[in-house]
This record gives structure tokens, sequence and C-alpha cells, in this order.
């Protein structure tokens, strides 16, 4: 069965930072590639990051380029989310989601870790 | 940034209505549409994927059509079940968007 599990949410401090990580199983995850995404209470989905097969190719979308550097370790199943200068507008569920196919289908999620942005 | 615009924002329908949302590109993304089903406290899931395609294990009340930019999801017959909001995904180009969602309610 395939699951993916985020860990590392939590309350965090305007321009503080955070790693999240997304142990995976059940799949052989350097095959896939991997995503996050997020979603602030109450609203829709925010697609932020993603990262090839063997980490040589990685997307962003603009609010957190530069800001949330994505990596993977594939001897350990893992796929990282360095979140550095937070803002309030950061807050939200965090989720790492695999890309199946077709490449841009998320066809397996986590169940999310929440972040708090707030002094 | 390709836009997502999705329509209604929020709809009512009984138990065994038929149901359609829709979803408006602002630019050609050729088929690359997916449809997630998100109920309340749970991660999305995958229902449709390349505008058409039903995932796996995915009943065949859902359904999925494209015309140009304009993509339209469909429940045949509204199940208590399907209470749930309901997302649209492009994937033709970086950043990945996604419509605004639409939120499904029993009347």
């Amino acid at each position: 069965e395939v699951q993916l599990v985020e860990s590392g949410g939590g309350l965090v401090q305007p321009g503080g930072s955070l790693r999240l990580s997304c142990a995976a199983s059940g799949f052989t995850f350097s095959s896939y590639w991997m995503s996050w995404v997020r979603q602030a209470p109450g609203k829709g989905l925010e697609w932020l990051a993603n990262i090839n097969q063997d980490g040589s190719e990685k997307y962003y979308v603009d609010s957190v380029k530069g800001r949330f550097p994505i990596s993977r370790d594939n001897a350990k199943s893992s796929l990282y989310l360095q979140m550095k200068s937070l803002r309030a507008e950061d807050t939200a569920v965090y989720y790492c989601a695999r890309e199946g196919w077709p490449r841009g289908a998320f066809n397996s999620w986590g169940q999310g870790t929440l972040v708090t942005v707030s002094s | 940034d390709i836009q997502m615009t999705q329509s209604p924002s929020s709809l009512s329908a009984s138990v065994g209505d038929r149901v359609t949302i829709t979803c408006q590109a602002s630019q050609d993304i050729s088929k690359y549409l997916n449809w997630y089903q998100q109920k309340p406290g749970k991660a999305p899931k995958l229902l449709i994927y390349d505008a058409y395609n039903l995932e796996t294990g995915v009943p065949s009340r859902f359904s999925g059509s494209a015309s140009g930019t304009d993509f339209t999801f469909t429940i045949s017959s509204l199940q208590p079940e399907d209470i749930a909001t309901y997302y649209c995904q492009q994937y033709d180009n970086f950043p990945y968007t996604f419509g605004q969602g639409s939120k499904l309610e029993i009347k």
C-alpha cells in the first residue's frame, strides 16, 4: 500500500524556518516525481514545487521560489521542503503528493502537516 | 501562469441528480487537466486525469469532458458520499495551478 507521511509542521514565528519531511513507503520512491501542495485554512489548493526522480530538476511557484527549496533522499525514500523566511500567509496544511502517470496527476497524497506562522 | 476559472463555487443538489462543474483555462492546455475530490479534513483524491480518464477504482458515475479551453466534470447520479469539494488542476505548464474549488452539498 502506498503511504506518504508528512512531519515537521508546527508553530513558528514570522521570519523563522522549518523543514518538512515526507516519508514514502509501499512503492519505488526513486521512480516518481514528487510534489508539495499546500492549503491555507478554508482555502483552495496551491501547488508549490516538484522534483524529478534523481533531484536534477526542480520547479517552483513564484511565491516560494528561493524560500522553500525542495529536495529528496532516495536512499531514505524521503522528500523534504526547507521553509525559510516564513510569513503569516504561509500558514497552511502542507501535503506531499506523488505524481503518477501522467506526470502532473497527483495519485497519492499524505495526510498533511499543519504549519502555523504567528508571533 | 495559467489561470483556472472554476464554477460554480458552491452548489446544492439532491441525491440522484446530475451535477456538472466547469473549469476554464486561461490558455490552451490541451487535455492536461485533472479533477480531484476533497472531503473535509482529508487529502484530495484524484478522480479524473487527462480530462477524460477515470482513475482506477473511481465509480463510473464520475466523468470528464473537454472542449477547447473548457472542461466539464459530471456526476451522473449524485450519491450522499459525493459530498465534497471538487478541484480542477492543469499540468500543461509550470506552475501547476488549481481551480478555486466547487463545494457540493446535498439539498
